[in-house]
């Protein structure tokens, strides 16, 4: 099983500022990572696929980076309704595997 | 518009069995593989299933805490996808949620989720 690890596991944040995610694999899943939104009471909410390929319609302040092994999410100038848990996500691999997750909370 | 509607969820006791079902509407549902995932209440997300389209034989995978006991499936006809669950346990409780894939053999995220069902296991 390749094992997903994210740092840190919460993150104090002012609005406006940059916020930078971390998510480390296992062995090598080449760009096969998706980021992913959740907020309290809501299903998750696809940001990122491919390592660094934003979905439509998702703002140009998400930016992923990466391969291989090691990635990373970053968020700019951090608006209100970006206070959320990020998960990273690979599918490279059976077993697909989740992160635990990284709580972006306001500081 | 794409959407998924999952629906069979409550309360069932352990050892118990429930059906899950996710109505797919918006795209042509026998191209692309289905997942099911899950969320225990208050912790992170778990891949729980894959089925593989038609033309790939509908093979399956499954995370190994359900091997043995769940069964996803497939009607094309019907625009639904399954997941059957066996000899449940606490530990199965939590929001199970179904999402598309882009690809018929592979899990390949899409935006596609559904808004879940709630599974509870208890006595």
């Amino acid at each position: 099983e390749t094992v997903v690890t994210q740092s840190p596991g919460t993150l104090s944040v002012s609005p406006g500022e940059t916020a930078t995610l971390f998510c480390r694999a296992s062995r090598n899943v080449y760009s096969n990572i998706a980021w992913y939104q959740q907020k309290p009471g809501q299903a998750p909410r696809l940001l990122i696929y491919r390592g660094s390929t934003r979905v439509t319609g998702i703002p140009a302040r998400f930016s992923g980076s990466g391969s291989g092994t090691e990635f990373t999410l970053t968020i700019s100038s951090l608006q209100s309704e970006d206070f959320a848990v990020y998960y990273c996500h690979q599918y490279n691999d059976w077993l697909l595997t989740f992160g635990g997750g990284t709580n972006v909370e306001i500081k | 518009e794409v959407q998924l509607v999952e629906s069979g969820g409550g309360l069932v006791k352990p050892g118990r069995s429930l059906r899950l079902s996710c109505t797919a509407s918006g795209f042509t549902f026998g191209d692309s593989g289905m997942s099911w995932f899950r969320q225990a209440p208050g912790k992170g997300l778990e891949w729980v299933s894959f089925i593989r389209t038609k033309t790939y034989g509908e093979t399956t995978e499954y995370a190994a805490s359900v091997q043995g006991r769940f069964t996803i499936s497939r009607d094309d006809a019907k625009s639904i996808a399954y997941l059957e669950m066996n000899t449940l346990k606490t530990e199965d409780t939590g929001i199970y949620y179904c999402s598309r894939s882009g690809r018929p053999d592979a899990c390949d995220p899409l935006p596609d989720w559904g808004r879940g069902t709630l599974v509870t296991v208890s006595s």
